[in-house]
């Protein structure tokens, strides 16, 4: 069965750079056709998608957060990373780690539990 | 940009109840629409794909319809364990994905 864990700060300061790592068991993170991705939910708000990495590394991000975003991803370790930079409060959320693709292309079928991460000085 | 606008964003019905949500799209998207479930503290859950076709696991009291712009799941007997947030989801644009605002469930 395929398991996702998110880890990294829980607390950031505003301007800092968030880092989040997401680590996949279960399977491997090179098999092809899925991508891995990075979606949050700020409190008590709806889904927002961030972006993926595919299993080839090529890596596409919400354009509204394209600037700040890098997804990437460590095959040695079989997981992936998220780094959002400068943040401010707006980016507090839970942050999820998830699975697309396969027979289901476009469905995230396989989710970590995710991660809080609150943006405060 | 695909919106997706979902209604209502809450309802609350009696257990054994049939409950609709609507999915619009802002633009023809096929059947590129998924639904996804989530309890609170949860991480979202897919239940449906392709508008229509049920995930593995998922109880058959649980459907999707629709193409083109206009979607519906519907919960055809509301039972306790149901209470969630609902979230539809669009993929006509791989890689760019985008969810509709939520429809959250609760018991009369």
């Amino acid at each position: 069965q395929l398991q996702l864990q998110e880890s990294g700060s829980g607390l950031v300061k505003p301007s800092q750079t968030l880092s989040l790592t997401c680590a996949v068991s279960g399977g491997s993170i090179s098999s092809g056709g899925y991508s891995w991705s990075w979606i949050r939910q700020p409190p008590g708000k709806g889904l927002e998608w961030i972006g993926y990495i595919y299993h080839s590394g090529s890596t596409y991000y919400n354009p509204s957060l394209k600037s700040r975003v890098t997804i990437s991803v460590d095959r040695s370790k079989n997981q992936f990373s998220l780094k959002l930079s400068s943040v401010t409060a707006a980016d507090t959320a839970v942050y999820y780690c998830a699975r697309e693709g396969g027979s289901k292309e476009g469905g995230f079928d396989y989710w970590g539990q995710g991660t809080l991460v609150t943006v405060s000085s | 940009d695909i919106q997706m606008t979902q209604s209502p964003s809450s309802l609350s019905a009696s257990v054994g109840d049939r409950v609709t949500i609507t999915c619009q799209a802002s633009q023809d998207i096929s059947n590129y629409l998924n639904w996804y479930q989530q309890k609170p503290g949860k991480a979202p859950k897919l239940l449906i794909y392709d508008a229509s076709n049920l995930e593995t696991g998922v109880p058959s009291r649980f459907s999707g319809s629709g193409s083109g712009t206009d979607f519906t799941f519907t919960i055809s007997s509301l039972q306790p364990e149901d209470i969630a947030t609902y979230y539809c989801q669009q993929y006509d644009n791989l890689p760019r994905v985008n969810f509709g605002g939520g429809t959250k469930v609760e018991i009369k």
